[in-house]
C-alpha cells in the first residue's frame, strides 16, 4: 500500500457542485500539503499544514478550503467548483521544515464541466 | 518575483548522456531539489544541494552554483525508463518550495 493515499483518483464534476479530495498517509509526517498541477506550470501550494492546529494558505488557495482532521488526514474542498479548477491534485508531506524531500499521493485528477 | 526556468523538453538517444539545466531567482535559497515525474504519476525525489559542487548518486548528478543561480541534473548511461519529466525545485528563505514548470526528457533507441 502507497504511504500516501489520495482519493478520488479521478473525479468529473459540474460547475458549482462541491467536491472533496482526500489524503491519508501512514509516514507519521506532521507536514502535509496540497498542490495543483497544470500542464506547463509548476506546481502549486495551495494549502500547507504543520500540524493539526496548523494551517496555512499557499500561493493559489482562492476557492479552496482545507481540513486536518488528524495527523494522518488531510482534505481539500471546492465549495463552488468552477471550471480552471480542473487540474491533477497532489497530497504530499514531508518530515520537517527545511527538508524540501516530499512524499507525493498518486494524485487525484479533478474535470470541472 | 521568484522564477525557476528550466527547459520544456529535451531529446536524448538510449545509452547517452543528457544534462538539464536549471536556472533560479528566489528570495533566499536553502537548497534546490530535483525531482523525477512519470507521465500520469506523482514526483518522486531525486537529488537535494545546498552547497556549491556536485553530489553523484549512482547516475545521477546534480550540480549547484549558488553565485550563478543555476544548477543542473546530469543522467548517465540513459535508459529507456528514464523517459520522465524532471522538475527542479528551490527552498526559498521561508522555506517554501518554488517548482520549475518541469523539462520533459525524451529517449529515443
Amino acid at each position: 500500500d502507497a504511504d500516501v493515499t489520495q482519493t478520488p483518483r479521478n473525479r468529473i464534476t459540474k460547475t458549482g457542485k462541491r467536491i472533496m479530495l482526500e489524503c491519508s498517509q501512514t509516514k507519521g509526517h506532521d507536514r502535509m500539503y496540497w498542490y495543483r498541477q497544470d500542464p506547463g506550470l509548476g506546481l502549486q501550494l495551495i494549502y500547507y499544514s504543520f500540524d493539526v492546529k496548523d494551517i496555512n494558505k499557499g500561493e493559489i488557495s482562492d476557492g479552496y478550503s482545507v481540513s486536518r482532521q488528524a495527523q494522518a488526514k488531510f482534505s481539500l474542498s471546492l465549495e463552488s467548483a468552477i471550471p480552471n479548477q480542473t487540474a491533477l491534485y497532489f497530497c504530499a508531506t514531508s518530515e520537517g521544515r527545511d527538508t524540501g524531500e516530499l512524499f507525493f499521493g498518486e494524485g487525484s485528477r479533478l474535470t470541472v464541466l | 518575483g521568484q522564477n525557476i526556468d528550466q527547459p520544456t523538453e529535451m531529446t536524448a538517444t538510449e545509452g547517452a548522456i543528457v544534462q538539464i539545466n536549471c536556472t533560479y531567482q528566489t528570495s533566499g535559497f536553502n537548497g534546490l531539489f530535483w525531482y523525477q515525474q512519470h507521465a500520469g504519476e506523482a514526483p518522486t525525489f531525486l537529488s537535494y544541494n545546498v552547497l556549491d559542487g556536485l553530489e553523484e548518486k549512482g547516475r545521477f548528478s546534480s550540480f549547484l552554483s549558488r553565485s550563478k543561480g543555476y544548477s543542473y541534473l546530469l543522467l548517465k548511461e540513459l535508459q529507456m525508463k528514464d523517459s520522465a519529466s524532471y522538475l527542479c525545485a528551490v527552498m526559498d528563505s521561508n522555506y517554501q518550495l518554488i517548482w520549475g514548470a518541469g523539462t520533459k526528457l525524451i529517449i529515443k533507441p
